[in-house]
């Protein structure tokens, strides 16, 4: 257990619609990264956070956006969903910016589900 | 910016064995970390082994090894009496150690999936 929960686990949703996908990070992490894996594929950077502020941002699509919270857990809001928007979402997250040993934590994915 | 490169799509090992999957990277910078990341069939990614740039000695965990040739961006893994469970995708990974920067998110290679013969 890596300490970063992600909810919900499993989602399937139709074209058009909007989901909101949610992460907690490790207690005392302050950052948190967004990545995308498609069916396949690699990881792609969408986003990081770091203590509520945007720090970095990837490949992330206009539809796509985030936000960390004051109580430090974020969420990943992707609207107008389309087919090739299926795949999974990983949260991760790491003491701070580098950290001692630069370890990124991994929760255990969101799969979305476009139909 | 930096990349990471795994040009192995898919290997492949008997039980026992010993197998090396490659990775190598690009960057212009002196201070990082690596990273070797397993991703089995439950899609979670599971750290299997980390390097510190600045530390010339080879990083080992059990049965996993790496080999870091600073000089050569190159940082392969080694896998020992490989074990079915092994069986996975592997992924490569590079994280840059400068405080403050907004490039320290991690950077994946595109992954090498591994295969063990029983």
């Amino acid at each position: 257990d890596s300490g970063v929960t992600q909810t919900p686990k499993h989602l399937i949703t139709a074209t058009g619609q909007r989901v909101t996908l949610r992460c907690s990070p490790r207690s005392g992490d302050l950052s948190v990264y967004w990545y995308q894996q498609s069916l396949d594929q690699g990881l792609q950077f969408l986003i990081q956070y770091y203590n509520g502020e945007e720090r970095a941002k990837g490949n992330i699509l206009e539809r796509f956006s985030a936000q960390q919270f004051p109580d430090l857990h974020s969420e990943l809001n992707l609207s107008s969903l389309e087919l090739g928007d299926s795949a999974l979402y990983f949260c991760a997250s790491s003491v701070g910016l580098a950290g001692v040993t630069g370890e990124l934590f991994f929760g255990e994915g969101s799969r979305l589900t476009v139909l | 910016a930096q990349t990471v490169t795994q040009s192995q799509p898919e290997m492949s090992v008997q039980e026992a064995e010993t197998v090396t999957l490659s990775c190598t990277y690009d960057t212009s910078e002196s201070d990082y970390y690596l990273f070797w990341y397993k991703q089995p069939p439950s899609r979670q990614m599971i750290l299997v082994i980390r390097q510190e740039a600045y530390k010339q000695q080879n990083a080992t965990e059990n049965r996993f090894s790496v080999n870091f040739q600073k000089a050569a961006k190159s940082f392969s893994l080694k896998i020992s009496d490989s074990q079915l469970g092994d069986a996975a995708m592997y992924f490569c990974a590079y994280r840059s150690a400068r405080y403050g920067g907004a490039t320290n998110k991690l950077i994946f290679g595109t992954g090498t999936l591994l295969a063990v013969q029983p």
